[in-house]
């Protein structure tokens, strides 16, 4: 069935340092992405869509050159968080439409991000 | 615009006892309803969804949910909990299966010994 790998699930790094996180779609294409940030205890909240071939759309409130997103592929985004501080640390989340009835979207697996 | 809410921030419950969590949703065109479960440092479950066809939908482990649109509803179910449900619940609505879910701040489900 359609699956949404994303990859890393943990990253811990110092303060100033670029963190990229794939999200990929697998046996299916994607040509939207979405991602998500949730902070501990909270809910999930919508970043940006990422579209393939073109730029992505941010959510208000999101700084576009501390989160960058490229979709390069049909299968695969990655986001990048730029210059990285604590107040960055979070669990990031990526989705894509699958097109299938009974799951219509998948949700990868979350990326834990620690900054010291 | 849409939104979700689920009033109930923590639910503890005792082992092998019934429990519902509440959701409710707001929109002024159709909905896609949906409740995920997610387990400490893990991504997100599909636990159900409601799509179309009847308002009263069963999911995985045991878990049902009925949609009731005149009271704009999504409540979850389950008729008798296990200590491995202890987990964090979201309802989520989706206007479009190819667009961006908005999801309810989650419900902390503990099941007590």
């Amino acid at each position: 069935g359609a699956v949404v790998s994303q990859h890393p699930s943990w990253v811990i790094c110092k303060s100033g340092t670029s963190v990229k996180i794939e999200c990929r779609s697998l046996d299916f294409q994607a040509t939207t992405m979405f991602w998500y940030r949730q902070f501990p205890k909270q809910s999930l909240m919508l970043m940006a869509t990422s579209n393939e071939g073109s730029k992505a759309t941010y959510e208000q409130g999101v700084e576009k050159d501390k989160f960058l997103i490229n979709h390069a592929s049909l299968t695969l985004s990655t986001l990048t968080v730029t210059s990285a501080h604590p107040e960055d640390s979070s669990f990031y989340i990526c989705s894509a439409p699958t097109g299938l009835s009974n799951q219509p979207q998948h949700f990868g697996d979350g990326t834990r991000l620690s900054i010291l | 615009a849409q939104s979700v809410t689920q009033l109930d921030s923590q639910v503890p419950v005792f082992e092998e006892a019934p429990v519902e969590l509440r959701c409710n949703y707001s929109s002024s065109v159709s909905v896609y309803l949906f409740w995920y479960v997610q387990y400490p440092n893990q991504g997100l479950q599909l636990l159900l969804k409601y799509l179309s066809g009847s308002t009263l939908v069963k999911g995985i482990n045991g878990f049902e949910a009925e949609f009731n649109k005149s009271q704009t509803s999504f409540h979850l179910r389950k008729p008798s909990v296990h200590i491995s449900d202890t987990a964090e619940y979201f309802c989520a609505l989706t206007i479009n299966t190819g667009n961006q879910f908005y999801f309810g701040t989650g419900t902390s489900l503990t099941v007590i010994p």
